[in-house]
């Protein structure tokens, strides 16, 4: 199965600033997802990032808030913008493997801090 | 509404024991079910999947059974031991949308103990 790079892994961020993560796949990838994880919830997903074209934001979630970038099919980025800190939680991408692109694999997380 | 439970409160139990860890859904279709094991400070690996019109799947000393009249998944884990500690995901994939498109339950934490 693919092998997922994320970055940074954790940081702590003050509120109002802007945070970019960004997901390397070691293969080429057509589906690639990017999910939230609070605190105690379950793994939300917040957008599909589409290669040469926007992301596919899932209801609750906006592009403004949420930037996502896809130049190529092994590279993705996320961005949260004007943090607050409720913004605080792991972000984590993953992608789609196996028969019938069913199973997901994660990379390993990037846990944000918003004081 | 829509929803998955899983049971919150974390499971402990001994070594050499089988581990039962329950998933119900409600107001679902699901086209195939998956369970995640998930360690602290990594993202969800994936385990099994068993689709609708399967009743039961094994691999190795895992078996998962999926009852879409109960609307109720089991994921079992036989001669557990220590290393199997970690918290288990269960993730349901309706009939409609993205193939890959998986909603997920907040988990439950095995804790298997010598």
């Amino acid at each position: 199965s693919a092998v997922i790079s994320q970055k940074p892994s954790r940081d702590i961020c003050q509120r109002g600033t802007s945070l970019t993560i960004q997901c390397q796949v070691d293969s080429q990838v057509t589906m690639m997802f990017w999910y939230r994880q609070q605190p105690g919830q379950s793994l939300t997903l917040i957008a599909t990032a589409n290669q040469g074209s926007e992301a596919t934001y899932e209801s609750g979630f906006v592009i403004d808030k949420f930037p996502i970038s896809r130049p190529n099919l092994t590279f993705s980025t996320l961005t949260v913008s004007n943090m607050s800190p409720e913004d605080s939680s792991i972000y984590l991408c993953s992608v789609a493997s196996g028969s019938g692109a069913n199973v997901l694999t994660f990379g390993a997380g990037s846990r944000l801090t918003v004081l | 509404s829509q929803k998955i439970e899983q049971n919150s409160e974390a499971l402990n139990i001994q070594e050499g024991k089988t581990a039962t860890l329950t998933c119900n859904y409600t107001n679902y279709s699901p086209a195939y079910l998956q369970w995640y094991r998930q360690d602290p400070g990594r993202g969800p690996v994936f385990l099994l999947l068993i689709r609708e019109n399967e009743k039961e799947k094994r691999k190795e000393r895992l078996k998962v059974t999926f009852d879409t009249t109960l609307k109720q998944s089991l994921f079992h884990i036989t001669a557990s031991q220590p290393a199997d500690s970690a918290t288990y995901l269960c993730a349901l994939k309706l009939n409609t949308g993205t193939a890959s498109k998986l909603t997920f339950g907040t988990g439950t934490r095995l804790q298997v103990t010598l």
